[in-house]
């Protein structure tokens, strides 16, 4: 089954103390992307990555890091997290696409508390 | 400025009547794309359309219809006969760039509730 996973689903976790999410897609997808939902605001970009060791940030990239070392894997580091990172965050994978087409799939979704 | 404008918070709409969801975008691209996404309560995010900045008719998938007016920069949703499951929110987003990068902005969203 096509799919992108996230893990975990639910994190409570202290300030400071280092975190990853990973997320990993079996559909051979270039794009990957985070994003964080807050009430109010939507989804916001953190990174992207069009492929293996490209990466770039989106809209909101303070405090969090990303690697793409392989197609499959696109984890999200928080190095310290605070707790105004306490959000829902979801990873999403795309084709990459040359004119903008290709609408992405999305994992369900991790829910981050910082306390 | 907002890439991304969806000015209804809330909407409320009869079971079997069409509803329409409004989005604005900005950008300076010429090639871009626009997609519509819906959150249920459950959390998972759906794709549900997606309008071409070069397409010239407006996009269809079964209930769901585009209305793309590209000088006014707007895409709209329409959702024809609704069903108490189509109550969610529902996202408005923006692919642009192409080839070294490809940015994805999404609007704030726009609540509808389906009433039997």
């Amino acid at each position: 089954e096509a799919q992108v996973t996230q893990n975990p689903r639910y994190l409570i976790t202290v300030t400071g103390k280092k975190l990853t999410v990973t997320c990993s897609q079996n559909m051979n997808h270039e794009y990957m992307s985070w994003y964080r939902q807050d009430p109010g605001l939507g989804l916001r970009q953190i990174y992207y990555s069009m492929n293996v060791e490209v990466t770039d940030k989106g809209d909101v990239p303070e405090g969090y890091k990303v690697s793409r070392k392989e197609k499959r894997n696109f984890p999200l580091i928080l190095e310290s997290p605070s707790p105004n990172q306490t959000s829902l965050y979801f990873c999403a994978s795309s084709l990459n696409s040359l004119y903008s087409n290709q609408p992405q799939h999305f994992g369900d979704g991790t829910r981050l508390s910082i306390l | 400025a907002q890439k991304i404008t969806q000015t209804q918070p809330g909407m409320f709409v009869q079971e079997k009547e069409a509803v329409t969801l409004d989005c604005t975008y900005d950008t300076s691209d010429q090639s871009y794309g626009l997609f519509w996404y819906k959150q249920p309560s459950s959390g998972e995010m759906i794709f549900l359309i997606y309008q071409g900045s070069y397409d010239e008719q407006n996009a269809t998938e079964g209930r769901y219809s585009l209305n793309f007016q590209k000088a006014r920069k707007s895409a709209n949703l329409v959702i024809s006969a609704s069903q108490l499951g189509d109550s969610a929110m529902y996202f408005c987003a923006m692919r642009e760039g192409r080839g070294g990068y490809q940015k994805v902005t999404f609007g704030t969203g726009t609540k509808l509730q389906v009433i039997p």
